[in-house]
């Protein structure tokens, strides 16, 4: 079965630029979105198509893949951004990657 | 405004059958294209994608659990119902039902989502 692999934490300085990653066999020839998900709070889609960013999520959001890496970067960031992410991808079948705790210093 | 509420019981003993129902508001699975679909996250641990429906009753489940799930909608009440059978601990977790972005694999908009504990 297909697997997307993420990091199980990052952190990033407040303004600083996060980068969270998400791997998987030609990960990169598939369509990748990202999810933001509080603490109690259900998952909130921020990236779509790879880089696509929905009505009202901020510019700082952005996303990327090559071979078989998709990237969330967040620029700036900031206090409120710190949240689980969430890769998604779709080989058959819709696969989740195991989430990445983004910590704000 | 797309809303989408789940209900169902909070506490099941093993072995039962888990009944699920997701309410939709501000759209329809008469519409051509429409998608709604079950995730689930245990605490503390990853999303699972469970199975989804079309407007058109085209399935698809999860193949870790297509044994165990069913999905079905019921037009009428605006209604998409998931059981999931022969319950076990491990299956304690957190059921969202979410609207399928038209067109793509997408979950573009999710239900406040409810827990479920499996215990005796």
């Amino acid at each position: 079965s297909y697997e997307l692999t993420q990091p199980p934490s990052v952190s990033v300085s407040l303004g600083q630029t996060a980068s969270i990653t998400c791997s998987g066999d030609k990960l990169g020839d598939k369509y990748v979105c990202w999810y933001q998900q509080k603490p109690g709070q259900s998952p909130v889609l921020v990236i779509y198509q790879d880089n696509k960013r929905p009505s009202g999520i901020p510019e700082r959001f952005s996303g990327s893949t090559s071979g078989n890496t998709a990237t969330l970067t967040i620029s700036g960031t900031q206090a409120m951004d710190e949240a689980d992410y969430h890769c998604q991808a779709w080989d058959s079948t819709t696969v989740f990657g195991g989430g990445t705790k983004l910590t704000v210093l | 405004q797309i809303t989408l509420k789940e209900s169902g019981p909070t506490l099941v003993k093993p072995t039962q059958t888990l009944t699920l129902t997701c309410t939709l508001s501000g759209f329809s699975l008469t519409t051509t294209g429409v998608g709604v679909g079950w995730i689930r996250q245990p605490p503390g641990k990853a999303l699972e994608w469970l199975a989804l429906i079309y407007w058109d009753d085209d399935k698809r489940y999860s193949p870790s659990l297509k044994s165990r799930l069913t999905i079905t909608k019921d037009t009428s009440k605006n209604q998409v119902v998931l059981t999931m059978a022969n319950m076990d601990p491990v299956d304690t977790a957190t059921y969202y039902c979410a609207h399928r972005q038209t067109g793509t694999f997408v979950f573009d908009i999710w239900g406040q989502g409810t827990m479920v504990t499996v215990s005796s």
